[in-house]
């Protein structure tokens, strides 16, 4: 299985503002997926990290304010753009192993102020 | 409707005791279907998968009926660690997107 380093574990950000999260994988993965956690609630795909290509964006989720980037096949990003209170959420990655599910990082659990 | 329901619960029951938590889903063309755990606070992991024919681990038993589109979790002999959020997951393996359920909340007691 593949291990995942997702920094920061958490922040607290003025409104407005903007935060990158990073995920780091311990190897070469196809797709990277961003979620997001809001309080007591399920995970929710905000968009698939495609290496060599724009991200895919769910409805709902628009590129101006998650920007994503996919440099290599190791790593992503995701920003977090003018955040308001309503951002305040856990924001997690994930990558496909093989047939057996997905990992995740740890999360990064946002609160904007 | 969503794609994905489940009971939220709290299921609050004794150690020892045998729970069964369901789940449906309301898109036909899902191809893989999996069980994660989340402990508060933390990120979801795996718990298992489920096959059509049935699935067991240890304590744990995962079943699939397509026809139906529900998907079950059976857990015996409950431990206080067992005690968590168990998250119905559904994957369309066209896009390999994960679709989760709200979580049912898992409670063992002394």
């Amino acid at each position: 299985s593949a291990v995942i380093s997702q920094k920061p574990s958490r922040d607290i950000c003025q409104r407005g503002t903007s935060l990158t999260i990073q995920c780091q994988v311990d190897s070469q993965v196809t797709m990277m997926f961003w979620y997001r956690q809001q309080p007591g609630q399920s995970l929710t795909l905000i968009a698939t990290a495609n290496q060599g290509s724009e991200a895919t964006y769910e409805s709902g989720f628009v590129i101006d304010k998650f920007p994503i980037s996919r440099p290599n096949l190791t790593f992503s990003t995701l920003t977090v753009s003018n955040m308001s209170p309503e951002d305040s959420s856990i924001y997690l990655c994930s990558v496909v192993i093989g047939v057996g599910g997905d990992t995740f990082g740890s999360g990064t659990r946002l609160t904007v102020v | 409707r969503k794609e994905v329901e489940q009971d939220p619960g709290p299921f609050n029951v004794p150690e020892g005791a045998t729970v069964a938590f369901n789940c449906t889903y309301s898109n036909s063309a899902s191809q893989s279907f999996f069980w994660y755990r989340q402990d508060c606070r933390k990120e979801p992991k795996l718990l298992m998968s489920v096959y059509s024919s049935g699935n067991e681990d240890g304590r744990f038993t995962a079943q699939l009926n397509r026809a139906s589109q529900y998907i079950s979790l059976l857990i015996r002999d409950s431990k206080l660690s067992d005690s968590a959020t168990y998250l119905c997951v559904v994957n369309m393996r066209s896009t390999d997107k994960l679709i989760f359920g709200t979580g049912t909340r898992l409670q063992v007691f002394p």
